[in-house]
């Protein structure tokens, strides 16, 4: 059964600490993990993509590593903002063949304090 | 707009009655997506569009749930005799379907909040 978990579920960090988001997924065929970011009440958007022989992406102070060996993916934040306080989900699409259908993790909740 | 947009954005409604839900893809995406987020829980798949061809519908929960896409646009998602265990949060995506590349970013919309009492 295709999986994706992410940890931890929650996390509460300071303004300005950096954090690692983690996910591990069981996803087959694996074409690209993407990360979302979804504010409260907003829809996901997304924050990077990467495929099977990618294994960094970087979209400003966020940077994502793919490790397809071990199908573990990490989201680090750099100098956390307020702003940043939101839920990040992993997600592994199957790809063209497998209709492009998407594998959600649970998502972690991260709450970034003054 | 240029985004996805659905409506209504809350819904409440009695257990029992039909309800519908409506999403506006972004221009000329052919692929749309319905999706359920439960609170505290992940995002559901529920149901796939893409062009004119037959939907999958392998995510669907149940046979009182239904979409629809008329004109290979606007999409409706039913759900009938609703139960409280429907209540949630509705979300549709698009995306193109330019190449097959497998790596086409799906655009939420803001999500319709359907409380069921």
């Amino acid at each position: 059964k295709n999986q994706v978990e992410q940890s931890p579920q929650s996390l509460i960090i300071l303004e300005g600490k950096n954090c690692t988001l983690q996910c591990n997924y069981t996803v087959s065929p694996f074409s690209n993990l993407r990360w979302y970011k979804q504010d409260t009440g907003r829809g996901p958007v997304s924050l990077t993509i990467m495929t099977f022989s990618e294994n960094t992406k970087s979209n400003g102070r966020y940077t994502a590593t793919l490790d397809a060996d071990t199908k573990q993916s990490s989201l680090h934040i750099t100098a956390s903002q307020l702003s940043d306080s939101a839920s990040y989900i992993c997600v592994v699409s199957g790809g063209y063949n497998a209709g492009n259908m998407l594998t959600f993790g649970g998502g972690t909740r991260l709450m970034v304090k003054p | 707009g240029a985004g996805v947009s659905q409506s209504p954005s809350n819904k409440v409604t009695e257990k029992g009655k039909d309800v519908e839900l409506r999403c506006d893809p972004i221009s000329g995406h052919t692929a749309l997506y319905w999706y359920r987020q439960s609170l505290g829980q992940g995002l559901e798949f529920l149901i796939y569009f893409q062009g004119n061809s037959a939907p999958d519908k392998s995510g669907l929960p149940s046979d009182r749930f239904s979409a629809e896409r008329t004109g290979g646009s606007v999409s409706t998602l039913t759900i009938q005799r609703t139960q409280q265990e429907d209540s949630a949060v509705y979300l549709c995506a698009s995306s193109s379907r330019a190449g097959t590349s497998g790596q086409e970013t799906q655009y939420f919309g803001p999500g319709t909040r359907l409380l069921v009492l």
